[in-house]
């Protein structure tokens, strides 16, 4: 119940289409859903994040849409670019809680 | 600013050798600090976490330990490496909740 299931592994978008990464999750008590960008050989970075009280946020590029019914949540890359490719994580955490769920990652390629 | 470092940033030690990774957080007092391992091409592993001086949470049973001297200051320790320890070891901490973990650079370690 704890976990958080993160698809595709691996997706290959050309350059200015749309990126679409979909994790699900099953414990409903879970509050907060991060969304982490790992480049090669760096450390991921927080790149955007949403509360179950809202079924979208929009930063640039970058949308997370959330379905609190289907336990499901998404991040959309709009335009995607080369420098788009990384790895990217969803995660979820609980209220009180210490520790993040994080999905097993995608890797993302975008071909120019 | 809040920073954090973490040392060495690539080292490579023979089956059987003692480790010791540190982190340091600036800027900061009393945070939450947390070791994670990325095998290749693989997700995040939580390995320890603390919430404080001396108090260690260990996720997952393995002959890796950590410690945390000081406030600001995680340590990662093996007596005797493993070749399955080789991986990219991360440091994290939180400074608003446990959903917005900012990672340091990292640790490569190949066990040889």
């Amino acid at each position: 119940q704890q976990q958080v299931k993160q698809s595709p592994q691996s997706l290959i978008v050309q350059k200015g289409g749309i990126s679409i990464i979909n994790c699900a999750y099953e414990n409903t008590a879970f509050d907060y859903f991060p969304w982490y960008q790992q480049f090669p050989g760096k450390g991921p970075a927080l790149l955007i994040a949403i509360r179950p009280d809202v079924s979208e946020k929009k930063e640039g590029r970058f949308t997370i849409s959330f379905n609190k019914s289907a336990k499901q949540f998404s991040l959309h890359i709009m335009d995607s670019q080369p420098g788009d490719s990384a790895t990217y994580f969803c995660a979820a955490s609980l209220q009180g809680a210490q520790k993040l769920v994080f999905g097993q990652g995608t890797r993302l390629t975008i071909n120019p | 600013s809040q920073t954090i470092h973490q040392w060495p940033a690539t080292l490579v030690q023979p089956v059987g050798s003692p480790l010791s990774l540190e982190c340091t957080v600036e800027g900061t007092s009393n945070p939450n600090l947390y070791w994670y391992r990325q095998a290749a091409g693989r997700g995040l592993q939580l390995l320890f976490y603390s919430v404080g001086i001396g108090q260690i949470s260990s996720e997952v049973p393995q002959n890796l330990s950590a410690s945390r001297p000081q406030d600001r200051q995680f340590i990662l320790s093996s007596k005797k490496l493993l070749l399955s320890d080789s991986g990219f070891y991360l440091c994290a901490w939180n400074p608003r909740g446990p959903g917005e973990l900012f990672f340091g650079e990292g640790s490569r370690l190949t066990v040889l």
